[in-house]
């Protein structure tokens, strides 16, 4: 199957700084990205969803400015952290979709933040 | 809104022994159901993708069902192993994936 790397894989930074999480799609071109978050013993729960080139779709309670979300390639999609917090400690993935959504969606392997 | 529900939410069998993994779905009107396996700490590994017009796939060990008229997949494990101890989640693809809970596995040797 296709190959989405996420980098990194973990991540430790100090409360109030920002953090950049990337999602790259290595063999495909990716239309749709989306990005999850998980808390411990959790499933996982979609943050955002992201076009290339427009502007990403958050959904409900997620919030826009704290989780800034930029697709400016169809092989790469980016998740900024900003102003971390102990509470935005968690696994974040993303996950890519070379078409409109009725297709197979291939995972990266997520990215663990510790915020301290 | 799509809701997905994992049952059991844990189960412990001894090696060897056949298992069904249950997930069920409220918004029939989806494209594809996709299993996963995910070791703790770790990211999602795809197990099985079955699309709205399929039935049933199968890889290896593992075979996985769709009933989408009854909300309705099961993932059946054959043989269990020791290394197949993971949790299973299956998410339904309407557009966007929305995740069961998951299933804990454990097999015991």
């Amino acid at each position: 199957g296709a190959v989405v790397s996420q980098h990194p894989s973990r991540v430790i930074c100090k409360s109030g700084t920002s953090v950049k999480i990337e999602c790259r799609s290595l063999d495909f071109q990716a239309t749709t990205m989306f990005w999850y978050r998980q808390f411990p013993k959790q499933s996982l729960m979609l943050m955002a969803t992201s076009n290339e080139g427009s502007k990403a779709t958050y959904e409900q309670g997620v919030e826009k400015d704290k989780f800034l979300i930029n697709h400016a390639s169809l092989t790469l999609s980016t998740l900024t952290v900003t102003s971390a917090h102990p509470e935005d400690s968690s696994f974040y993935i993303c996950s890519a979709e070379q078409g409109a959504g009725d297709t197979e969606a291939f995972f990266g392997q997520g990215t663990r933040l510790t915020v301290v | 809104k799509q809701e997905v529900t994992q049952i059991p939410a844990a189960l412990s069998v001894p090696e060897g022994e056949n298992l069904v993994l249950n997930c069920s779905f409220t918004d029939s009107a989806i494209y594809n159901l996709q299993w996963f396996r995910q070791d703790p700490g770790k990211g999602l590994t795809s197990l099985l993708l079955i699309q709205s017009s399929q039935r049933e796939q199968t890889s290896g060990r593992l075979n996985a069902s769709l009933d989408k008229s009854s909300g309705r997949s099961t993932l059946y494990i054959a043989a269990s192993q020791p290394g197949d101890s993971a949790t299973y989640l299956c998410a339904a693809n309407a557009g966007k994936s929305t995740f069961g809970d998951g299933t804990t596995l454990t097999v015991k040797p």
